[in-house]
């Protein structure tokens, strides 16, 4: 699986967007990029996934470059409740057992 | 989604003892994946059990410290042998959901401390 590059940390304002890079450089064209967040003491969750489109669903946005080297994950209006460690995987997406190499994740604190 | 049930939740436990957590599926799933969580650090993948085989071990874990069972499509135990300090951390079950993309869905967690 392709290794990513996430910034540490970040901060956001409540109600603003949040907008966390991810850097996939090495990523195969049958791989898809994967966003995990994890909310202290949880386990992971699922946030949503794509291959070379934009997706959008109810918890977040996925925009991922024309050359699929990068993408952003978008929190259209960041709430307390979203903070939390955040992960970029890239992984093949089919067939199953393709196991799931967490990197260091980004830590998004949402403030008043 | 898949709904995971973990026991024990959190534990304390002295060196030198064992301790298996439990993981339950509220279906049939082939792969349950178990990870670790050590104190400030991410999420590390111990093993793939896939039931009706023995588990497979990622580099630097071990079957005799954490022995697995499978014993069906919606179980699994992950043992923790002869702990130590360092052994304190997060255990974590997973499962993956196939058939068109691939998805992941995580226990909450079993907390460890060793003392």
């Amino acid at each position: 699986d392709a290794k990513t590059t996430q910034p540490p940390s970040m901060d956001c304002a409540e109600g603003r967007a949040a907008n966390l890079p991810c850097n996939h450089s090495t990523i195969s064209g049958n791989e898809y990029v994967y966003w995990y967040r994890q909310i202290h003491s949880q386990g992971p969750q699922y946030i949503i996934h794509g291959l070379k489109n934009n997706e959008t669903n109810e918890m977040a946005s996925l925009i991922i470059t024309e050359d699929r080297k990068s993408s952003t994950l978008i929190l259209p209006h960041a709430t307390l409740r979203d903070t939390a460690v955040y992960y970029c995987i890239v992984r093949v997406a089919t067939g199953g057992g393709n196991k799931l190499t967490f990197g260091t994740g980004t830590q998004l604190k949402v403030e008043l | 989604s898949a709904v995971i049930s973990q026991k024990p939740s959190r534990d304390i436990c002295q060196r030198g003892t064992s301790l298996t957590i439990q993981c339950q599926v509220d279906s049939q799933v082939t792969m349950m994946f178990w990870y670790r969580q050590q104190p400030g650090q991410s999420l590390t993948l111990i093993a793939t059990a896939n039931q009706g085989s023995e588990a497979t071990y990622e580099s630097g874990f071990v079957i005799d410290k954490f022995p697995i069972s499978r014993p069906n499509l919606t179980f699994s135990t992950l043992t923790v042998s002869n702990m130590s300090p360092e052994d304190s951390s997060i255990y974590l079950c997973s499962v993956e959901r196939t058939g068109g993309v691939t998805e992941a869905f995580f226990g909450q967690g079993t907390r460890l401390t060793v003392v």
